[in-house]
């Protein structure tokens, strides 16, 4: 079966750079969710979305955006980076029905801020 | 806000014995769900199992069983007849019913299997 979809699976970039991540969802899911993962850290929830449009924020920095497009595919946009910033970024995805709970996620993408 | 607290940042435990995480939670909600998820060297998030706080009944999904305290506020999570492939960062996680579907997850705990 399909799964959640990101790439890059690594990125380095310098500081003051910018940063594209993306996230294909599992085919139909609807909802799309962001978290980063600091080292030694748990998952922080950052954005997410429903049907394109936005649907939850947490602890999302200024510098960084995000948005979903028709295909619900999600991009995550982060700029003037931080070596602060280096962590792997999860995405996940679930199908918004009634009673169901799970959300499926990707394999991360790894950044790494020099 | 709802927080997650695992108090355990490391255990081990023999392979083919039992083990138990735990985990507890504040929150104001009646109305969420609990997860644990299971993070192998990999960095791979997988769902371990998951409880409906509607449900008395513990979760269970094989060698994984879930002991739900909803009045406590613990949700513990037990792991029989440990393998290797159980070596891994496992985290506790809650999601409200009703205020957004994001995930708030514990810190985390360690386990480490010894054969």
């Amino acid at each position: 079966a399909a799964g959640v979809i990101q790439s890059p699976r690594h990125l380095i970039k310098e500081k003051r750079e910018t940063a594209t991540l993306k996230c294909y969802p599992i085919p139909r899911h609807d909802t799309v969710y962001w978290y980063q993962q600091g080292p030694g850290q748990d998952p922080q929830f950052l954005i997410s979305f429903y049907e394109k449009m936005q649907s939850d924020k947490g602890s999302i920095p200024d510098r960084f955006s995000a948005q979903q497009f028709s295909d619900y595919h999600s991009e995550l946009n982060m700029s003037s980076l931080e070596l602060g910033d280096s962590a792997l970024y999860f995405c996940a995805s679930s199908l918004t029905v009634t009673g169901n709970t799970e959300a499926f996620f990707g394999q991360g993408t790894r950044l790494t801020v020099v | 806000a709802q927080t997650v607290t695992q108090s355990q940042p490391e255990m081990s435990v023999q392979e083919a014995e039992t083990v138990t995480l735990s985990c507890t939670y504040d929150t104001s909600e009646s109305d969420y769900y609990l997860f644990w998820y299971k993070q192998p060297p990999s960095r791979q998030m997988i769902l371990v199992i998951r409880q409906e706080a509607y449900k008395q009944q513990n979760a269970t999904e094989n060698r994984f069983s879930v002991n739900f305290q909803k009045a406590a506020k613990s949700f513990s999570l037990k792991i029989s007849d440990s393998q290797l492939g159980d070596a891994a960062m496992y985290f506790c996680a809650y999601r409200s019913e009703n205020a957004g579907n994001m995930l708030t997850f514990g810190g985390g705990t360690r386990l480490m299997v010894k054969p």
